[in-house]
């Protein structure tokens, strides 16, 4: 059973450029969340979907970031004209739908670095 | 008020000893579930452990159990018979199943474990 993947593993890019990064889930898992992790902090809920819906997206931070899943598989998270605070831990994680017990299993990040 | 509070910045244990890293949580919702995972340098998350409040039984996986005390509103995972490869990150995790919040993981800010040989 393949995990939660993640790409690319790292970028850096300068201010104003805007970025996509992508998230592959565990294959049978109709739920896919994202996170946001800064230095020395524990990840931050931004959105998440439930197959191609998303169900919650008032946590993104701005309206610079946007996140889709068309075809109730993998999904993107774009951040458009960066700044340098947006540099921080992308974590994608997914998960089935299994009532109080269900759990989040996540991939090993997009770390960003915004110059 | 933070849900999730982790007052350990970082620990030290001897390899082959055992560790408590303590957790303690807020909430009014009944019904909650408490999620430790570990994160080592290379960023990933990995699940480690998970206690229902409504379970009566402290979970254990392997090395790792949860102590859960209710009443208190702590979940402290210890892990048993220390590891050089468990110098990790470690986090607390709530998830509250009522208020529309029964999908996002709430973390706290983590407890930096370093196991010495």
């Amino acid at each position: 059973d393949t995990g939660v993947s993640q790409d690319p593993r790292h970028k850096i890019t300068k201010r104003g450029q805007n970025v996509t990064f992508r998230c592959d889930p565990i294959s049978e898992h109709n739920r896919l969340y994202w996170y946001r992790q800064t230095l020395g902090q524990g990840p931050e809920f931004l959105t998440y979907f439930q197959n191609e819906a998303q169900l919650e997206k008032s946590r993104l931070l701005s309206d610079r970031f946007s996140a889709e899943r068309p075809k109730g598989s993998f999904s993107t998270l774009e951040i458009q004209r960066t700044e340098q605070g947006d540099s921080a831990m992308y974590l994608c994680a997914s998960s089935r739908l299994a009532g109080s017990s269900e759990t989040q299993y996540f991939g090993p990040g997009t770390r960003l670095l915004v110059l | 008020a933070q849900k999730i509070t982790q007052t350990q910045p970082g620990m030290f244990v001897q390899e082959k000893e055992a560790v408590t890293l303590d957790c303690t949580y807020d909430t009014s919702d009944p019904s909650y579930g408490l999620f430790w995972y570990k994160q080592p340098s290379s960023g990933e998350m990995i699940f480690l452990i998970y206690q229902g409040s409504y379970d009566q039984q402290n979970a254990t996986e392997g090395r790792y159990s949860l102590n859960f005390q209710k009443a208190r509103k702590s979940a402290n995972l210890v892990i048993s018979a220390s590891q050089l490869g468990d110098s990790a990150m470690y986090f607390c995790a709530m998830r509250e199943a009522g208020g529309g919040s029964n999908y996002k993981l709430t973390f706290g800010k983590g407890t930096l474990l370093t196991v010495n040989p």
